[in-house]
């Protein structure tokens, strides 16, 4: 089984701030297949990310995704209110799929 | 737009057993693969099982669920099921009904989920 490790746990920023967030496979996955989503309180996760770089239709370009090696990013360039939650990364490439622990972006 | 819309959760005893059902529209259901993810309460998100498309079906299992649960799907009624049996207290979350393409298996669409408790 893949395992994923998010680092940060918790981020604190500012409205306007970058964030990057990070994901380690433990072994390298099939075709980068890695997605990102985000699941704010009391909500359904949304997926952002797929394939490691692919924004999901309707998702704000100020979310990216980037890879190398075992290792992936999601990256939100300038955070807005509505951004702060918690995101999880996910690998598709081998069963069984494996979600990170998740991320919570907290308003500091 | 792709509805998916989860039933079937209760309160159950542990050892008991339970059927969870998923009724999609706005896509053409035969087209898509589908899985079934479940998020304990405060806890992070957990695939559980996966069905492929469209008519030579194969699936796949967490370990942890693995020999308990089946999924299985109806393409003339637009519809997946989870079959739950031998359930424990760990099983308690809510149970997630979500899409994905032929060939790439990320999580596109998310029902709304449905709550099985175990107690």
């Amino acid at each position: 089984e893949i395992v994923l490790t998010q680092s940060p746990v918790t981020l604190s920023l500012s409205p306007g701030e970058g964030a990057t967030l990070s994901c380690w496979a433990s072994e390298e996955l099939s075709s980068d297949y890695l997605a990102w989503y985000q699941q704010k309180p009391g909500q359904v996760p949304r997926l952002l990310i797929y394939g490691a770089s692919s924004r999901a239709p309707g998702i704000p370009d100020r979310f990216s995704g980037s890879a190398s090696g075992t290792d992936y990013t999601l990256t939100i360039s300038r955070l807005e209110p509505e951004d702060f939650a918690v995101y999880y990364c996910q690998q598709y490439g081998n069963s069984p799929w494996t979600f990170g622990q998740g991320t919570r972006v907290e308003i500091k | 737009e792709v509805q998916l819309v989860e039933s079937g959760g209760a309160l159950v005893k542990p050892g008991g057993s339970l059927r969870l059902s998923c009724a999609a529209s706005g896509l053409t259901f035969g087209r898509f693969s589908f899985s079934w993810v479940r998020q304990a309460p405060g806890k992070g998100l957990e695939w559980v099982a996966f069905i492929s498309g469209p008519s030579t079906f194969y699936t796949k299992y967490a370990d942890s669920v693995k020999g308990r649960f089946t999924i299985s799907r109806d393409n003339a009624k637009n519809s997946l099921f989870l079959e739950m049996n031998s359930l424990r207290a760990e099983d308690t979350a809510v149970y997630y009904c979500v899409s994905s393409n032929l060939y790439y298996y990320y999580m596109e669409v998310w029902g709304n989920g449905t709550t099985v408790t175990v107690s």
